[in-house]
């Protein structure tokens, strides 16, 4: 599982509130992304990050912003959460010779 | 802009048969292809990648092609059991810099006892 971790599992908050997800990482892989996972889209990429301080945007970034002060560490902050950020949130580190992605097992992020 | 197609959506087969998975993808700039597993509320497990140089890959009942220049690639599964049922997916990612790794949608596998 390369040593991902994710937390929290389960979060069921309300509409306006910040929430933040944490993905942490034991094997110092430089490269970090964060994912949502919906019926009908597949999995699509929020950000992602390769290095310290170093993130850019991916597909569906609006909403969403990240950081990482350290290389276990890439948090995904959503400033004011909407019902529409309802999902299933991944983290994934890559190795980077081969870029071979490995998934944490995932939070089920609700917001009624 | 690269998309990926997994067909069919979903598969029921009986125990024991060899099957074919199918991936196609629009843009044939790819770095690599990796194909994922994951069970139901779970996360992805890597199953293979295939970099853009190589023609298919193996790792036990799995064999994976790559046919680059058609944008199709093909998952075999040998002899299947009821522990393979789970959604299969692929993923590509491009061979410019920083671009994300791309997903199908996955095809929902039943293998019946």
């Amino acid at each position: 599982d390369a040593g991902i971790t994710q937390s929290p599992r389960h979060k069921v908050t309300e509409t306006g509130t910040p929430v933040t997800l944490r993905c942490h990482q034991t094997e110092n892989h430089r490269y970090m992304y964060w994912y949502r996972q919906d019926p009908g889209h597949g999995l699509r990429l929020i950000h992602y990050s390769y290095g310290v301080k170093d993130t850019d945007k991916g597909e569906v970034s609006d909403g969403y912003s990240v950081s990482r002060s350290k290389t276990e560490d890439f948090l995904l902050t959503l400033e004011s959460a909407t019902s529409s950020q309802t999902s299933v949130y991944f983290c994934a580190i890559s190795l980077e010779y081969t870029d071979t992605q490995y998934f944490g097992p995932g939070t089920r992020l609700t917001v009624l | 802009k690269q998309e990926v197609t997994q067909i069919p959506a979903a598969l029921s087969v009986p125990e024991g048969e060899n099957l074919v998975l199918n991936c196609s993808f629009t843009d044939s700039a790819i770095y690599n292809l990796q194909w994922f597993r994951q069970d139901p509320g779970k996360g992805l497990t890597s199953l293979l990648l295939i970099q853009s140089s190589q023609r298919e890959q193996t790792s036990g009942r799995l064999n994976a092609s790559l046919d680059k220049s058609s944008g199709r690639s093909t998952l075999y599964i040998a002899a299947s059991q009821p522990g393979d049922s789970a959604t299969y997916l692929c993923a590509v990612l491009g061979n410019s810099g920083n671009t994300p790794l791309v997903f199908g949608k996955g095809t929902r596998l039943s293998v019946i006892a």
